[in-house]
C-alpha cells in the first residue's frame, strides 16, 4: 500500500528548515528516502530501519518511529541544491531471500529561492 | 563505479504500436527493477528479477507489457501494443542484495510519450 507524504510542496528561502513526513498504514521494516531533481533519476538519501534510528548527513536528517509507521524528513538550512522532489519508499520485511518490495509515495516537490 | 544505464532517452510512437526499452544494471548487481512513473507521481514497480527470475510482476500490465532478464545482467522492457496512459518515464533500478533494507541505484530513465 502507498505511503502518505506531506505536505505535497513546500517553498523555502535558502537557510530556511523543513520538514517532510511519510506515514504508512502498515508495519514497515524499513523506510527509504530519495531526491529527484526534474529530469534526472532518484538519487538515494539515506534508509533507515526498524528501531527508531535516526540518521543524518550533512544538513539532512530522518528519524522513523516504526509504532506510528512514520517517517520524517530534516532539512535544515536549506540550500538551492536542496531544490527537487522528495520520495519516501517503505517496505515489509520480506526475508533474507525474498527480496525488498519498495512502494513510493506521491512525492513532495520542495522549492528553495535565493 | 559505472551507473545504471538505459536507452533510449526519449521515445515517441503512436497508439498501437511497439516498443522496447534496454537497461544495464550496475555490475554485479543481482536485482533488477523496472518502474513506471507517471508524470507528478512516484515511482510504480512494474516487475523485479533476482538474476534471471522474476520475484514480483504483481503490477505489471501482462496483456501488454514483457519483460525479460536474459543471463542475469541485461533486461528488456516491451510494450505491445502501447496506450495513451502509458506514457510516463520508465525507470530502471538495481541494488546489490536480494533482501529488505538494500538502497536502490536508479537509472536516468527513457521517457516515453504514446501519440
Amino acid at each position: 500500500q502507498q505511503p502518505v507524504q506531506s505536505p505535497q510542496a513546500v517553498i523555502l528561502r535558502e537557510g530556511e528548515d523543513a520538514v517532510i513526513n511519510c506515514s504508512s498504514s502498515k508495519a514497515l521494516y524499513s523506510v527509504h528516502w530519495y531526491r529527484q531533481k526534474h529530469g534526472e533519476a532518484p538519487v538515494f538519501l539515506m534508509i533507515l530501519l526498524k528501531g527508531g534510528e535516526q540518521k543524518g548527513h550533512e544538513k539532512i536528517s530522518a528519524s522513523f518511529n516504526e509504532k506510528k509507521q512514520q517517517s520524517s524528513l530534516y532539512l535544515t538550512a536549506s540550500q538551492l541544491s536542496y531544490s527537487g522532489t522528495y520520495f519516501c519508499g517503505t517496505e515489509g520485511y520480506m526475508g533474507e531471500t525474498s527480496g525488498s518490495r519498495l512502494t513510493f509515495g506521491e512525492g513532495t516537490q520542495l522549492t528553495v529561492n535565493p | 563505479e559505472a551507473g545504471v544505464a538505459q536507452s533510449p532517452r526519449y521515445k515517441i510512437i503512436e497508439k498501437r504500436q511497439s516498443v522496447a526499452f534496454w537497461c544495464n544494471p550496475i555490475s554485479g548487481h543481482a536485482t533488477l527493477y523496472w518502474y513506471q512513473q507517471i508524470l507528478g507521481q512516484g515511482p510504480k514497480l512494474l516487475i523485479q528479477f533476482q538474476n534471471n527470475g522474476v520475484v514480483d510482476d504483481s503490477q505489471l500490465p501482462k496483456d501488454r507489457f514483457s519483460a525479460e532478464r536474459l543471463k542475469g545482467v541485461d533486461s528488456t522492457l516491451k510494450i505491445q501494443p502501447a496506450k495513451l496512459e502509458d506514457s510516463a518515464v520508465y525507470l530502471c533500478a538495481s541494488s546489490s542484495r536480494h533482501q529488505s533494507g538494500e538502497k536502490l541505484f536508479f537509472g536516468s530513465g527513457t521517457q516515453l510519450s504514446v501519440l
